[in-house]
């Protein structure tokens, strides 16, 4: 069964700094992990996808990679903004009759103005 | 190409009443995905369907839910006889097809009195 962690559950940080978000996950048997911001009362935004035979992908300030052997995955963000503040949230997908989504619970992050 | 929409963005149903929630994916979107997110809690996996096709109901409860996506029109996830612990949000995904980015929508909120 797969399990996805992300690490820390709740992150701070000033205004301008870039910060590193984690995800770990235990099968790597994944077709593809795709990060999505979740603002409060809403639904999910997409951000990145990553395919399994990718190692990272680029959008914007954001920047996540991929490390399917160790079951890892990061989210960078550059010069951060208050507009960032937001849960964020990365899924893997499944792969072999196992396609769904699985979700970690999240990092909340706050940027401080 | 509008997104994913749900519809009704709230629901108020007493116990023992019948909600049904409706999902209309992405234009060309044959695969349909339903979550529940709890109060401060994660994304959890509900139901995934294909076009009048079940392909996993892994977290579906046994009892009282069910989930459809017929040829035509929306994709309908229904609860019967509600009680107070089916409050939540339920949210649907969409994607092209099994490996490729999935959106989601804004989210039912359903609220049981």
């Amino acid at each position: 069964k797969q399990e996805v962690t992300q690490i820390p559950a709740a992150l701070s940080v000033p205004e301008g700094e870039n910060l590193v978000l984690n995800c770990s996950f235990t099968d790597s048997a994944i077709y593809n992990l795709q990060w999505f911001r979740q603002d409060p009362g809403k639904g999910l935004t997409s951000l990145l996808l990553i395919q399994s035979s990718q190692r990272e992908q680029t959008s914007g300030r954001l920047n996540a990679s991929l490390d399917k052997s160790s079951g890892r995955s990061t989210l960078y963000i550059a010069a951060s903004q208050p507009g960032d503040s937001a849960t964020y949230l990365c899924a893997v997908r499944g792969n072999f009759g196992n396609e769904k989504l699985t979700f970690g619970t999240g990092t909340r992050l706050t940027i401080i103005p | 190409n509008a997104g994913v929409m749900q519809n009704p963005r709230h629901l108020v149903r007493r116990r023992g009443q019948e909600a049904r929630l409706r999902c209309s994916p992405m234009k060309g979107h044959s695969h349909v995905y339903w979550y529940r997110q709890l109060p401060e809690e994660g994304l959890k996996f509900m139901v995934y369907l294909q076009k009048e096709n079940i392909i996993d109901e892994s977290g579906m409860p046994k009892e009282r839910f069910s989930a459809e996506f017929p040829k035509e029109g929306p994709s309908i996830l229904r609860i019967q006889q509600v009680v107070r612990g089916d409050s939540a949000a339920y949210f649907c995904a969409s994607s092209l097809n099994k490996n490729t980015e999935a959106f989601f929508g804004q989210g039912t909120r359903l609220t049981v009195v």
